[in-house]
């Protein structure tokens, strides 16, 4: 069945570093990808998104490319800040939402 | 510029109490979604409604009931809380259950703490 798989966390990462949070999907389609923040306390924020093979979803710096042939949708920015530090979930759609189980991202001054 | 709203906010119940949770949305989505999250875990979907008049069951809907009142409204009800069921509840909703480019919008939560 379809699903998303989203590496493990936490990640921990010094201001200014670079950033990538692999992404996996497996689909009977060709499925909407989605990347949400959460921020301590909060709910579920989007992100980014793309909707299909090739698409390039980008928001407040963060980069995330839909690839068909390896089916994946890495999340990358190039230079983190403290305040990025929040929890990232992937999620895909084609007859369903699906969520990843999420991936804690901690940044250090 | 609502979005979907929750309440309340922060709840503690003795076990055994019952209590309904609120959710309602102005974007005139079709389909609304409650889950729950855990400490450290990702969300696990509770019930969901595809449009209005119809509810089904997700990964974890035991001891947990849903009513869709309206097209805005979507309430999650637990008859005889129980301390397992000490969670953040999150309701969502979306303009349809598949086939659509468009994401889940969230609300903030309800923190429901079971003693």
């Amino acid at each position: 069945g379809d699903s998303v798989t989203q590496m493990e966390g936490p990640v921990t990462l010094s201001e200014e570093a670079f950033l990538t949070i692999n992404c996996t999907y497996t689909a009977t389609g060709y499925p909407s990808l989605f990347w949400y923040v959460q921020y301590p306390g909060e709910g579920l924020q989007l992100l980014l998104k793309a909707t299909k093979a090739d698409d390039k979803g980008s928001n407040k710096g963060f980069e995330a490319t839909y690839r068909k042939e390896t089916t994946s949708f890495h999340l990358e920015k190039g230079s983190v800040q403290v305040s990025d530090s929040a929890v990232y979930f992937c999620a895909s759609n084609f007859n369903k939402f699906y969520f990843g189980s999420g991936t804690k991202l901690n940044v250090k001054p | 510029n609502a979005g979907v709203t929750q309440t309340p906010k922060f709840q503690v119940l003795k076990t055994g109490q019952s209590m309904t949770l609120q959710c309602a949305q102005d974007m005139n989505h079709n389909s609304m979604y409650w889950y729950r999250q855990d400490p450290g875990m990702g969300l696990r979907l509770i019930y969901y409604s595809a449009s209005e008049g119809t509810t089904d069951k997700g990964e974890v809907p035991n001891g947990y009931n849903v009513s869709r009142l309206n097209k805005r409204e979507f309430s999650l009800r637990l008859e005889s809380a129980a301390p397992s069921q000490t969670s953040v509840y999150f309701c969502a909703s979306s303009e349809a259950v598949q086939g659509n480019n468009q994401p889940q919008h969230f609300g903030d939560g309800t923190r429901l703490s079971i003693l």
